[in-house]
Parts: structure tokens; C-alpha cells; sequence
């Protein structure tokens, strides 16, 4: 079965350096996210891609996030400067179509450490 | 404001005896809902949906979940629990026509004494 896969599992950095958080899709998924779970809390929507473009952002994706289709299989999620606050578990999601009439499908997640 | 609200942050059933897990939204209109799991190093997984229709709807694992318009609720339940259903679980919305994210509650963590 399909599944959407994430690099790495566990990303330790320092405050201040950037990370590049990566993922695949499922091949013929058009719809791709990121969401995030600090520790203890809720998931929450960060952003969402569609047609080489975001479609929907939540206030937390401020401009130290940003999203890329490099090519045509890899999604990232890339934070210019880390801080503290943003150590958390990062979830990337894929669907066919809209949610709501297409599931999104989710990967393992990776956890990031910022130190 | 719109919100999606878990009452229950843990909850522990024996092995066999029934579930329910409940979620209650606050939307202006009813939203699409879903329930998700995610066990230990997983993943979110879906276990049932629901967009319209039959208020009744069926999962996988032999979950089901009942939408209670009456009642903004979209209640989880299983008729009898195994050990592996221990994990926690996400009650998810997607407001109507307002987008493709997707809001979760604050998760209830399932124990399952043997």
C-alpha cells in the first residue's frame, strides 16, 4: 500500500541554523501539507500546496517557513532560522484531491530538537 | 470560534469491554469530520470519515463513529476493545467549503488494561 514517507526521523539543530524537513508523497497525490505537534499539544495546519503554489496558511507559517516541490516526488518544509519554540513533531500529508471529499494520508512525522 | 474539543484526555478500558471516545465541534456549519489514530512512532492513520449521508459510519479496525447534528458531536466508538487498539486518538474537521486543513482536538490517549 501507498504510503507517504518522511527524512529524517529525529533532526537535532542548533537555534539559528536552518533545517530542510523532507518528504514524498504518494505518487499521485496533488494535495500536499505540513503540520506540526509540539509536545503535549494539538496538531495544528501549518500549509498547504497545490499546483506548485500554497493554497491555504495558518498564522504560525510566518516568514522564516517556506515549502518546495524540488522536483516531482519530494516535498520540503525548510525554517530559515530555528528557535526554540519551533521544536516539535512536523507532519507531512498528501491527498488526491480536497480534503473532504479525499482523505489526507500522513506520514511518520519527524521529530525536530532545537537546542 | 470554531473549535474541536476532546473531553477526554486518557482514557482505560479493559480488554473486550465497549468504547467511546467523544468529540464535540464548534463550526457555523457541520464540517467534514474525522477520527485518526496514531500509535506509538506512527503516523496519523484514518480511521473513518464523514462528509454527508448516513449518520452512521464505518471504520476500519471495527471502529464506528455517529454524527449527532443535535448535538455537534461526532462520538468514536468500538463494541469491544482490543489491546491493540491502545494509542491515542484524533477527532479532525474540515469546515465546509473554507479550505483543505484540517483542525484537530487535543487527542484522547487510550490505555487498555489486559
Amino acid at each position: 500500500e501507498p504510503e507517504v514517507t518522511q527524512t529524517p526521523s529525529h533532526q537535532v539543530t542548533q537555534m539559528g541554523q536552518e533545517v530542510i524537513l523532507r518528504c514524498v508523497p504518494i505518487s499521485n497525490h496533488l494535495y500536499f501539507y505540513w503540520y506540526r505537534q509540539i509536545l503535549g499539544q494539538k496538531v495544528e495546519f501549518l500549509v498547504s500546496f497545490y499546483n506548485n503554489e500554497i493554497s491555504e496558511k495558518s498564522e504560525i507559517f510566518d516568514d522564516q517557513f517556506s515549502v518546495e516541490r524540488p522536483d516531482g516526488s519530494n516535498f520540503t518544509l525548510k525554517i530559515r532560522s530555528t528557535k526554540l519554540e519551533d521544536s516539535a513533531m512536523y507532519f507531512c500529508a498528501s491527498s488526491r484531491g480536497l480534503a473532504g471529499s479525499y482523505e489526507q494520508y500522513f506520514g511518520p512525522g519527524t521529530r525536530l530538537t532545537v537546542t | 470560534a470554531q473549535s474541536v474539543t476532546q473531553p477526554d484526555i486518557h482514557i482505560t478500558v479493559s480488554e473486550g469491554a465497549s468504547l467511546e471516545l467523544r468529540c464535540n465541534y464548534s463550526y457555523g456549519a457541520t464540517p467534514y469530520l474525522f477520527w485518526y489514530v496514531q500509535s506509538p512512532g506512527q503516523g496519523l492513520q484514518l480511521l473513518l470519515k464523514y462528509f454527508s449521508g448516513d449518520t452512521l459510519v464505518q471504520g476500519i479496525k471495527g471502529f464506528e463513529a455517529e454524527f449527532k447534528r443535535s448535538q455537534s458531536s461526532f462520538n468514536l466508538r468500538k463494541p469491544s476493545v482490543h489491546w491493540s487498539d491502545a494509542a491515542e486518538y484524533f477527532c479532525a474537521v474540515e469546515p465546509f467549503n473554507a479550505g483543505n486543513m484540517l483542525t484537530f482536538g487535543g487527542g484522547t490517549r487510550l490505555m487498555v488494561k489486559p
